[in-house]
């Protein structure tokens, strides 16, 4: 069964950082890209960031590029987002998403149940 | 800025048919797009109905469809189900590996 357990969101002052985790489970890690998508209150989805299986491609939207940087760890099969610079907008549920290939072209299939982050002061 | 664009909201009665659409700001949506569609019910995580145009999931219920039509990718539920009741996002990717969600589409089952 795979399975997505996301950690590490809380409340971070404006203009602090915070780092995701995600700990996979019930497939062969690094042959799936994996996937960062958020979703503030009450808004829509919206994609965050996207490695490959390998670790050896990163993508994200242009508005996030800077900021945020995805990493993984496939022995561990863990993958991270560090966040900097954040902004009351950057206030949401942070799910984590399986990829359906290795390659980070393709979208996602399972998802996990998300951690919030709070930007506020 | 390239918009992907949903019918805000739309409504059904049980065992009817309904049509989903997505649309790009750009042009028309292909295949080459890859269209996804998720669920995502009230307090609960996104779940994955369609990918790459018209293919399920095995947790896909068969009542559910995509399609291209009309320049958009369609999402088409046939007979539906008060558990239907949910948001609904397309999703489509783009050169340099951009992926952009649509709006959503807020389904009422009445």
């Amino acid at each position: 069964e795979v399975r997505l357990l996301e950690s590490g969101g809380g409340v971070v002052q404006p203009g602090g950082s915070l780092r995701l985790s995600c700990a996979a489970s019930g497939f062969t890690f690094n042959t799936y890209a994996m996937n960062w998508v958020r979703q503030a209150p009450g808004r829509g989805l919206e994609w965050v960031s996207t490695i490959n299986g390998d670790g050896t491609g990163t993508f994200y939207p242009d508005s996030l590029q800077g900021r945020f940087a995805i990493s993984r760890d496939n022995r561990g099969n863990t993958v991270s987002l560090s966040m900097r610079r954040l902004r009351a907008g950057d206030t949401a549920i942070y799910y984590c998403a399986r990829g359906r290939s290795a390659s980070g072209r393709d979208n996602f299939d399972f998802w996990g149940q998300g951690t919030l982050v709070t930007v506020s002061s | 800025q390239v918009v992907v664009t949903q019918e805000p909201s739309l409504a059904v009665s049980p065992g009817g048919t309904v049509t989903l659409t997505c649309g790009s700001s750009i042009g028309a949506v292909t295949s080459g797009h890859s269209p996804y569609w998720f669920q995502q019910k009230p307090g609960q995580a996104p779940t994955t109905l369609i990918y790459d145009t018209t293919n399920k999931h095995s947790w896909t219920p068969a009542r559910f469809s995509g399609s291209l039509l009309g320049g958009k990718a369609a999402l088409t539920l046939s007979g539906a189900q008060p558990e239907d009741e949910a948001d609904y996002y397309c999703l489509l990717s783009y050169s340099g590996a951009r992926r952009i969600f649509g709006g959503g589409t807020k389904l009422t089952v009445l």
